[in-house]
């Protein structure tokens, strides 16, 4: 099983933007739209931030924004805040033959 | 309040068996598929299976396949991932995960804190 290749970390300052990627595969991120990114503050649930690439849940702010080209997808955030510091993941839907779902590697953001 | 309330970490050894709870609230848990994913310090986070509350209908990893079984009651809102013996291998911190969509392929849309399993050999 392979994961979605993310940087290991970003920074910005408040009120700028930044754009995280993940890298899959023609299986999987290239294949699907269903692409999802979560931001995980240590010791607390996962949030889901972005769904079918591009979708924000209901009380997600549209400071995050997410897209996809090819094997690539990424995830934006704009007018970064303090309390966006957090480890970010994406996610894709890799096929029911494979193991259904992969993940990043996750990204590390600091706001600076 | 939509949650995901899981049951506390656990100290086993190799070979013990264990059964780790998740309990959904605030929403109707038989409309949704629920499962289970590991994040395992440089393995990263991994899609272990998940099951449909209404009749069990389960799907597992192929990398999980054989080693975990993932039940659920309906009646308590509560879905579990069972290990009969348990492998130093699965040392990691699980979420429960709750399955949502209009279509397949589903987004995992709502998690729980994680229950840590420590095992020993």
């Amino acid at each position: 099983q392979s994961a979605l290749t993310q940087p290991p970390s970003a920074s910005g300052s408040p009120g700028q933007s930044v754009t995280i990627s993940c890298t899959g595969t023609s299986s999987d991120v290239g294949r699907y739209d269903q692409v999802s990114w979560f931001q995980h503050h240590p010791g607390k649930a996962p949030k889901l931030i972005i769904y079918e690439v591009s979708k924000r849940p209901s009380g997600v702010p549209d400071r995050f924004s997410g897209s996809k080209s090819g094997n690539t997808a990424s995830l934006t955030v704009s007018g970064l805040q303090p309390d966006d510091e957090a480890d970010y993941f994406c996610n894709s839907y890799a096929g029911v033959i494979s193991f259904f779902y992969v993940f990043g590697t996750g990204t590390r953001l600091a706001v600076l | 309040e939509v949650q995901l309330v899981q049951s506390g970490a656990e100290v086993k050894e190799a070979g013990e068996s264990l059964k780790i709870s998740c309990k959904g609230s605030g929403y109707t848990f038989l409309n949704y598929w629920i499962g289970w994913v590991r994040q395992v310090r440089g393995r990263g986070l991994e899609w272990m299976g998940m099951i449909h509350p209404t009749d069990s209908d389960v799907r597992y990893s192929l990398l999980f396949q054989g080693h975990i079984t993932i039940s659920v009651d309906k009646f308590t809102d509560s879905a579990y991932l069972q290990w009969n013996s348990l492998r130093a291998s699965d040392n990691g911190l699980y979420f429960c995960v709750r399955h949502a969509g209009s279509s397949w392929p589903l987004s995992l849309d709502l998690w729980g804190p994680g229950t840590r399993v420590s095992v020993s050999a």
